[in-house]
């Protein structure tokens, strides 16, 4: 089974202050995403990276930034953070879901701004 | 663009019955369905999926038949038990896409 671990699973932060959240995954996929969950609103995709150095805008990237240094490693960005972004952040790795493969998400990172 | 709908927000059962959680998308492209589940403070993880017309996908009791004329995909269980408690995701991608897009979710629990 594919692993995907986030770092920090909890977090809190002020407003105005910069938060990395990060993502690891062992299974040597391509892609990588960033997602959030609101109720009501099941997944909203913010990032996503097709392999190392790539970064793509997913449907709300407004107030985030995303960073792939690596094929392994795959970074959330907040450089102003907002209590409009309390949320839980979720990470995906997979290889191209058009063809219908499946998503392996991490464990969630819970983030509140206060 | 491309679209998912859950229609129920939150679903309450007791254990032993049947039940349908909705699923109705809006694509172009010749599409790819996918059911994620959710259990509380998890990943969610994929239940089953399925693009091929009119055929009956089943995983963990559950089954799913993808109905392209009708452009749904509803998720069913004949006889739900407590486990099943979770929140269900209803996805959807299509040929030539990188993405995933996710329905609203349903919360499905389940009484003693």
């Amino acid at each position: 089974e594919a692993a995907v671990t986030q770092s920090p699973r909890n977090k809190v932060a002020v407003t105005g202050g910069k938060v990395t959240l990060s993502c690891n995954q062992t299974n040597n996929h391509n892609n990588m995403y960033w997602y959030r969950q609101d109720t009501g609103h099941g997944l909203r995709l913010i990032h996503y990276s097709y392999g190392a150095g790539s970064t793509e805008k997913g449907d709300i990237p407004d107030g985030y930034k995303a960073s792939r240094p690596s094929q392994e490693n795959f970074s959330l960005i907040l450089e102003l953070a907002t209590p409009s972004q309390t949320s839980v952040y979720f990470c995906a790795s997979g290889e191209r879901t058009g063809a219908g493969n499946t998503l392996y998400f991490g464990e969630g990172s819970r983030l509140i701004v206060v | 663009g491309d679209s998912v709908t859950q229609t129920e927000g939150l679903v309450t059962l007791t254990k032993g019955l049947p039940v349908m959680l909705n699923c109705t998308y809006q694509t172009t492209y010749s599409p790819f369905l996918f059911w994620y589940v959710q259990h509380l403070n998890e990943a969610p993880k994929l239940l089953l999926k399925s693009s091929t017309d009119n055929k009956r996908t089943e995983h963990q009791g559950f089954y799913a038949t993808l109905h392209k004329s009708s452009s749904s995909f509803h998720l069913q269980k004949s006889s739900v038990q407590l486990s099943d408690s979770a929140l269900y995701f209803c996805a959807l991608t299509s040929s030539g896409s990188w993405q995933l897009i996710f329905g609203s979710g349903t919360q499905l629990t389940v009484m003693p």
